[in-house]
């Protein structure tokens, strides 16, 4: 799987918007973009995910460069709760099996939401 | 509200005692993962299972680990003997193993310390 490169740390105010960046150069046609997010001393847990288009659900948007190098989450109003360390991760989809690569986390940005 | 759960949440023994950590995956899902979390190393996956067999252990080291399913809804992870450096967080975490979206469900995980 290609390798992410995302910051270690982030910090926001609580109920402004969050931007988190993710750069991806290495990406393939067949590589899946996907955000998951672990709060403190908890599971990760799916955020969103996206091939080439922007994507929202009810947790946060994703915004994808036009040549998939690079993509950010976007949280539009963080609140305490947002508060966790976020990954990005591609996962390569094989239309054998219609299933995707395993999840390889990296190190993630800790995201910090201040009151 | 479908939940992965794991047992023991957490775990303190003195090194070179056995260890058994068991998961109930969701109950449909046909993929089930083991991965173990550290401040050094992050999340590394160590094994998993599709339909009960194992297809990736790769992860895992082979002599003190190792991992089962005796049913649809029981997976183990038993490291003998265990070692301090097995103290880490360990997750399981079940999906459908299908789909562009493929996600996983992780449990709450075990905590293990290794006197």
């Amino acid at each position: 799987d290609a390798k992410t490169t995302q910051p270690n740390s982030m910090e926001s105010n609580e109920e402004e918007p969050v931007h988190l960046p993710c750069n991806h150069s290495t990406i393939s046609g067949t590589d899946y973009i996907h955000w998951y997010r672990q709060l403190p001393s908890q599971g990760p847990e799916y955020v969103i995910h996206g091939l080439t288009s922007n994507v929202n659900n009810r947790m946060a948007s994703l915004a994808i460069a036009e040549d998939r190098k690079s993509s950010t989450l976007i949280l539009h109003r963080a609140t305490l709760r947002d508060a966790a360390v976020y990954y990005c991760i591609l996962r390569e989809y094989m239309n054998y099996g219609g299933s995707q690569g395993n999840l390889i986390f990296g190190k993630g940005t800790k995201l910090s939401v201040k009151p | 509200d479908a939940r992965v759960t794991q047992t023991p949440r957490h775990k303190v023994t003195e090194m070179g005692q056995e260890v058994t950590m068991r998961c109930q995956p969701i109950l449909g899902h046909n993929t089930v993962f083991w991965y173990r979390q550290t401040m050094m190393q992050g999340l590394e996956l160590l094994a998993y299972f599709r339909n009960r067999a194992p297809l990736d252990d790769s992860g895992m080291p082979k002599d003190r680990f190792s991992a089962e399913m005796p049913d649809a809804t029981l997976a183990t992870l038993k490291i003998q003997p265990s070692e301090p450096r097995d103290s880490a967080v360990y997750f399981c975490a079940s999906g459908l193993g299908q789909g562009k979206r493929n996600e996983q469900f992780f449990g709450p995980g075990t905590r293990l310390t290794v006197l």
